[in-house]
């Protein structure tokens, strides 16, 4: 069975402060993806990003970048100097040979809260 | 663009009353479409998967009298609520992939939130 967890239910910070939200998976495919997305108030889900279990290597998409440790099966995500619009929820998620990729397996979803 | 659409974004119904969302792929054809639901401050949960042609196939604990899928074309998914009740009220997502090979790539709808009275 596939499993997300996101220990950290909300996180508030002070603008321009870089905040980090972790995500610890378990799964028993070799093969797997993993992704975050954000979800405003408006409730839509916003893509970040998508991540193969075979690509180790770490992403920086401007103030975004994702630190991705298959030995520790985590995928942290940072935001370096937070602004008002980065408040919302991230969700973390996985997805694996069982679904032929189609479906996702998401975490808790952390909060995060900046304030000016 | 969107490739998936939902519609409609936002939806008041009273109790007892069936309501209709629809989700559309837009630049691909989608022999399969999967449903979510999200609680007010809660996860994503699948609650099925809509199989093109033939039955949908239900998650663990979802009812498939009580939430009826129909995906009678290659990029056309309905869910309909029947009879809703305010314990339905929720926060229902669709979303699809380019299906055999698929490497991973998914895209979601933007959201139906019903809320029942």
């Amino acid at each position: 069975a596939q499993k997300v967890t996101q220990a950290q239910t909300e996180i508030s910070v002070v603008e321009k402060e870089d905040v980090t939200l972790d995500c610890v998976y378990e799964t028993r495919d070799t093969t797997y993806y993993l992704f975050w997305y954000k979800q405003p108030p408006s409730g839509e889900l916003v893509f970040l990003i998508r991540r193969n279990s075979f690509d180790e290597q770490n992403e920086i998409s401007g103030r975004y970048s994702w630190n991705f440790q298959k030995s520790t099966s985590s995928f942290n995500f940072t935001i370096t100097a937070s602004q008002v619009v980065d408040s919302a929820v991230y969700f973390c998620a996985l997805s694996g040979t069982n679904s032929g990729y189609s479906t996702l397996t998401f975490g808790k979803g952390t909060m995060l809260l900046v304030s000016p | 663009g969107a490739v998936v659409s939902q519609h409609p974004s936002r939806v008041i119904c009273k109790s007892g009353t069936s309501v209709k969302i629809e989700c559309r792929s837009l630049d691909f054809q989608a022999t399969t479409m999967f449903w979510y639901r999200q609680f007010p401050k809660q996860s994503l949960m699948l609650m099925a998967t809509s199989n093109e042609g033939s039955k949908a196939t239900y998650e663990q604990g979802v009812e498939k009298d009580k939430f009826l899928i129909n995906h009678a074309s290659l990029t056309l998914s309905t869910l309909t609520v029947t009879s809703a009740h305010p314990e339905d009220s929720s926060f229902y997502i669709c979303s699809a992939s380019p299906g055999a090979g698929n490497t991973g790539e998914l895209f979601f709808g933007e959201g139906s939130r019903l809320t029942v009275l």
